[in-house]
């Protein structure tokens, strides 16, 4: 039962770089959401998706791109790398409460340096 | 939106001892977690708790839904406690979870 697996867990881009955060979670859950997390600021929604074929923005999305072509995988895309998306991210999941989302369980986080 | 303040921001204890950790929200929500990072930087969650109280072993949350706080109590401390703690909030009616900036706590031995 791997829960919500994250690759690469290491990155260092250079500025204007592009790359794809790869997220998969096997619970069968509706709801996945990726997260920065950045000193001092706790964790930051970027994008979430309440199911197939549906995302939608959190508070910080400029730079970021997501789609959710099934359950299982809810990929980030940086589109053109800047230094101030050096970052630690999170990808997570949770399922259906009988009000809005339930538990949240989150992957092992991502370290992205851009230079 | 929804604003979510974590009080204290920094805690120093004795291992064994007790402390209260809290969270403050500015709106009505239908959902509240408690997360734990340990130093390794892992967020494992601790309780789902949107109303009324949990515990799990040395760990307890109350949630008072009305009053717009929730609080997580840990007993008898242990260094594997240190760590930060956040809070997470989700408005009535909306679909993100909001995080608050966090309780660091450190366990001494």
């Amino acid at each position: 039962n791997a829960g919500v697996t994250q690759t690469p867990k290491f990155q260092v881009l250079k500025t204007g770089q592009s790359m794809t955060l790869q997220c998969a979670q096997d619970m069968n859950h509706e709801y996945m959401s990726w997260y920065r997390q950045d000193p001092g600021m706790g964790l930051r929604l970027i994008h979430y998706s309440v199911g197939a074929g549906i995302t939608d923005q959190g508070e910080v999305p400029n730079g970021y791109n997501v789609s959710r072509s099934t359950t299982e995988d809810f990929p980030l895309r940086l589109l053109s790398a800047a230094p101030s998306q050096t970052s630690v991210y999170f990808c997570a999941s949770n399922n259906r409460a009988p009000i809005g989302a339930g538990e949240l369980f989150f992957g092992e986080g991502s370290r992205l340096t851009v230079l | 939106g929804i604003q979510v303040e974590q009080s204290p921001p920094d805690l120093i204890l004795q291992e064994g001892a007790n402390s209260t950790l809290r969270c403050n929200f500015s709106d009505s929500v239908n959902n509240l977690q408690w997360f734990h990072q340990n130093p390794w930087g892992q967020l494992i969650n601790l309780f789902y708790i949107p109303s009324g109280t949990k515990q799990n072993g040395r760990l307890s949350a109350t949630t008072v839904a009305t009053e717009r706080y929730s609080l997580l109590y840990i007993s008898s401390s242990q260094t594997t406690d240190s760590g930060v703690y956040f809070c997470a909030v989700m408005n009535t009616g909306f679909q993100k979870l909001v995080f608050g900036t966090g309780t660091r706590l450190l366990v001494s031995p």
